[in-house]
């Protein structure tokens, strides 16, 4: 069945290398979002997509992050340079709009030493 | 104050028994949705509201736009049911969560 899909599932790394994760959104949908989640600050909303143009990006970080589809089936969250407050679980959602449900990926969780 | 408030923050009930979290919000908004996470850490999409009610299954979420409240109710509580239930709310392009209730359902 149709599912999104997130690489890395798991990433250990350095302070001041650069990380990327990729989703592969549900084949159809058209919105896109990225979502990071710790024990702090629980989930939060970092961008969204929607016919691959960013819509909102306004929750990430923007010096060091940054997010971009380079096409309708790839969606990439980037890093650089990574810091150890970044250590969290980063999650791909897609949907057929921004009102409509979302589907979750499985999660990559960063942990950057 | 926090925009999204959840309550309780940690439940444990019997399996069979039926069971209520809440989630109160501060601020007009345009949707409300209610996530579960199971202990694996995989998220799902239970319900988006905007008025009334909705039910699928033994779940069932309501909301009342004017006291700015969304109740999501198990009935017959299992403990596969056991997971964190997240509420959160859409204001225009922003989506704001709540921190999230614990429930564990004992057998």
């Amino acid at each position: 069945d149709a599912r999104v899909t997130q690489t890395p599932r798991d990433k250990v790394t350095e302070m001041g290398q650069e990380v990327t994760m990729r989703c592969q959104p549900i084949l159809g949908h058209n919105t896109v979002f990225w979502y990071r989640q710790t024990m702090m600050q629980g989930l939060e909303l970092l961008a969204y997509f929607r016919n691959r143009a960013p819509l909102d990006d306004s929750g990430m970080p923007k010096d060091r992050f940054s997010a971009e589809m380079p096409d309708a089936t790839l969606a990439t969250l980037k890093i650089q340079p990574s810091e150890p407050r970044d250590s969290a679980v980063y999650f791909c959602a897609s949907g057929s709009g921004i009102q409509e449900t979302q589907y979750f990926g499985p999660g990559t969780r960063l942990l950057v030493l | 104050k926090n925009e999204v408030e959840q309550s309780p923050q940690n439940l444990t009930a019997q399996e069979g028994e039926f069971i209520t979290i809440n989630c109160s919000y501060s601020v007009g908004i345009s949707a409300l949705h209610w996530l579960q996470q199971h202990p694996g850490g995989g998220i799902v999409s239970l319900f988006m509201l905007s008025s009334g009610k909705k039910k699928h299954g033994r779940l069932i979420a309501t909301i009342n736009i004017q006291e700015k409240h969304s109740s999501l109710h198990i009935t017959a509580s299992h403990p596969r049911d056991s997971a964190v239930y997240i509420c959160a709310v859409r204001r225009g392009n922003k989506l704001v969560f709540g921190a999230g209730t614990i429930l564990r359902v004992k057998s």
